[in-house]
């Protein structure tokens, strides 16, 4: 069955600092998806990226960067400079090709940037 | 433009009655689906759907049904709401495609609470 461990469930940071949020997951599959989405204080779920198993090219995206590693099963989110406007929960997701559609969330973490 | 759409936004009701959740999308997507998130936690899948006329139950499917009658509608109903379902409700939807899945897009959310 998958899997997706957030094991920060709280980070706490000054404006201005780079924070890492980690996301490791379990799958036995050989072609699946992962997903970072940002959920604001308004409560919608906002999506940011989404990498497939066979790309482990990691991303850079203004502030955001993304660094997958499949010999270790992560998918960690940087976040550059970070603004007051950042503080969110941001949950990881992971679809396999078997389920299709399906996404199985971590629980977030909470990012809060203080001016 | 093309959105997902949920109604009510808000929904207080009492234990035992029956509820519907509306969710309508004008993405022309084929694939549907409800989740549930609780205080503190990631989302959970309740109920999916590849079709019109297609349902599949998801991990907490327990007390909650759905249909398919159109590409649009994916309606999520509470056969007797109990305590235990207040949560805050997601509808997302997704293309299909040759990899078998897509993005997901979730709308706005519905608040529920079960008295």
């Amino acid at each position: 069955a998958q899997k997706v461990t957030q094991a920060q469930t709280e980070i706490s940071v000054v404006e201005k600092e780079d924070v890492t949020l980690d996301c490791v997951y379990e799958t036995r599959d050989t072609t699946y998806y992962l997903f970072w989405y940002k959920q604001p204080p308004s409560g919608e779920l906002v999506f940011l990226i989404r990498r497939n198993s066979f790309d482990e090219q990691n991303e850079i995206s203004g502030r955001y960067s993304w660094n997958f590693q499949k010999s270790t099963s992560s998918f960690n989110f940087t976040i550059t400079a970070s603004q007051v406007v950042d503080s969110a929960v941001y949950f990881c997701a992971l679809s396999e090709s078997t389920n299709a559609g399906k996404s199985t969330f971590g629980d977030g973490t909470t990012l809060t940037v203080k001016p | 433009d093309a959105e997902i759409t949920q109604s009510p936004r808000h929904k207080i009701t009492e234990t035992g009655r029956q509820v519907t959740l509306a969710c309508h999308q004008t993405w022309n997507h084929n694939n549907m689906f409800w989740y549930r998130q609780d205080l503190g936690h990631g989302l959970r899948l309740i109920h999916y759907s590849y079709g019109v006329q297609d349902t599949n139950k998801g991990e907490v499917s327990d007390g909650y049904s759905v249909s398919r009658s159109n590409t649009e509608d994916l309606p999520l109903t509470l056969e007797s709401a109990a305590s235990s379902q207040t949560s805050v409700y997601f509808c997302a939807s997704s293309e299909s495609s040759g990899a078998g899945f897509e993005t997901q897009y979730f709308g706005p959310g519905t608040r529920l609470l079960v008295l």
